[in-house]
């Protein structure tokens, strides 16, 4: 069974500092999708970045990029230039290329320190 | 641009009592659609979903049941709520089963 791991329960960071959360998955499919979702205290789930397994090149989106390691099958996401509005709980999460399940990790909560 | 509904916000029920939880979509037609329950503290678990109306896939065996009377609503229903119930319910879409999930702002149920 395909799992998600987010050994990072919580991170702290300062305002417009670098930071890095790790995710690492197991699977033995080739064809897959990984996510990483943000969590604001309103508890909506928001898409932050999408990376299909096929692309070597590391998704990015403004201040969030990803470094993609399929070997290693680690998918961390680092946010740059921190802010206030940043901080939230991300999630990292799988899903196996034919099917809809979704599979997230624990989480990490960010903070974000002025 | 799209947009999904979920409504009540917030909700507190007695152990026992029926449920009735709404989502609905606009701005898609023939969405997938999706209920996710996130216990505190923890990631989400998918509940259920559908790919057309009438049409319900289940994850888990539990006390609720799915339903999709119309192409943008889905529906999650218990008769009788238990305290393990309680949660914070998320419904999501997707255009079509390979694409991104997006989710709706939740509904917070505690049973008591």
């Amino acid at each position: 069974a395909q799992t998600v791991t987010q050994s990072q329960p919580e991170m702290s960071v300062q305002e417009a500092e670098t930071v890095t959360l790790s995710c690492t998955y197991d699977t033995s499919e080739s064809d897959y999708y990984l996510f990483w979702y943000k969590q604001p205290p309103s508890r909506q789930m928001i898409l932050v970045i999408r990376q299909e397994a096929y692309k070597q090149q590391n998704a990015t989106e403004n201040r969030f990029s990803v470094n993609f390691q399929k070997a290693a099958k680690s998918f961390s996401l680092k946010i740059s230039d921190s802010q206030l509005g940043d901080a939230a709980m991300y999630f990292c999460a799988y899903r196996r290329g034919a099917t809809n399940k979704l599979i997230f990790g624990t989480g990490t909560l960010l903070a974000v320190q002025p | 641009s799209q947009t999904i509904h979920q409504w009540p916000a917030t909700l507190v029920q007695p152990v026992g009592s029926p449920l009735s939880l709404e989502c609905t979509v606009e701005g898609t037609s023939n969405p997938n659609l999706y209920w996710y329950r996130q216990a505190a503290g923890r990631g989400l678990q998918l509940l259920f979903y559908s790919v057309g109306i009438g049409q319900i896939s289940s994850e888990v065996p539990q006390n609720l049941s799915a339903s999709r009377p119309q192409d943008r609503q889905f529906i999650l229903s218990s008769k009788k709520l238990l305290l393990s119930d309680s949660g914070f319910y998320l419904c999501a879409w997707s255009d079509g089963g390979l694409e991104t999930q997006y989710f709706g702002p939740g509904t917070r149920l505690l049973v008591l």
